[in-house]
């Protein structure tokens, strides 16, 4: 099993280009989670999913649009990218219940100029 | 809002000397879960805590949740150098689907 898949693991975007990040999971977790990372302040929780077809906002969602067409694929998008959205972008899946741990893929690491 | 803070922020110690890292929590949690990141890795999962004043050992780490469930604690005896990186507490965030509410971190580097 592969785990947590993330693409892709670098990327320099400039000012007002658009991406999208793609996450795959081989576990058949329901819940998936997109996060980023910033210095000095922790993972923040952009946002989720609980099943295919349905997605919630988290934390810091402004900016951010997902879609998860697939219980395997969640993917994040960002229509227009400014410099404040350079970070660590982390996937992450679970299992549908709470108390269960967080599976997190390697990152994709965004600049922005 | 909801705040999960972490001391301290780094913390720089000679191998064999042990560590500690505390989570405080602005408001009472039902479970509590660590996690380690590796440098330029991605945060793996440690352990759950989840009943009041419960302490867990994994070998060197012993992890503690509090009695009124709004701290923990991470206490790793004579450290290694395979134990540097940034430990995070994380505890459900009150929406109900799994969500976790991260702490700041604590950095911790070994020097050989």
């Amino acid at each position: 099993n592969a785990g947590v898949t993330q693409t892709p693991k670098f990327r320099v975007l400039k000012t007002g280009q658009s991406m999208t990040l793609l996450c795959a999971q081989d576990m058949n977790h329901e819940y998936m989670y997109w996060y980023r990372q910033d210095p000095g302040m922790g993972l923040r929780l952009i946002h989720y999913s609980v099943g295919e077809g349905t997605t919630a906002k988290g934390e810091v969602p402004d900016g951010y649009n997902v879609s998860r067409l697939k219980k395997q694929n969640f993917l994040l998008g960002l229509e227009s990218a400014a410099p404040s959205q350079t970070s660590v972008y982390f996937c992450a899946s679970s299992y549908e219940r709470e108390r269960y741990e967080q599976y997190f893929g390697p990152g994709t690491r965004l600049t922005v100029t | 809002g909801q705040q999960v803070m972490q001391i301290p922020q780094y913390q720089h110690v000679q191998e064999g000397e042990d560590f500690t890292t505390y989570c405080n929590s602005s408001t009472t949690l039902s479970n509590i879960q660590w996690y380690k990141q590796r440098p330029g890795g991605h945060p793996v999962f440690l352990i759950q805590l989840v009943k009041s004043g419960e302490v867990k050992k994994q070998k060197r780490l012993t992890f503690q949740f509090g009695e009124a469930k709004k701290n923990s604690s991470l206490h790793i005896t004579a450290t290694q150098t395979t134990d540097v990186g940034t430990y995070f507490c994380a505890g459900p965030d009150g929406t109900g689907a799994n969500n976790l509410f991260f702490g700041t971190g604590t950095r911790l580097t070994v020097i050989p």
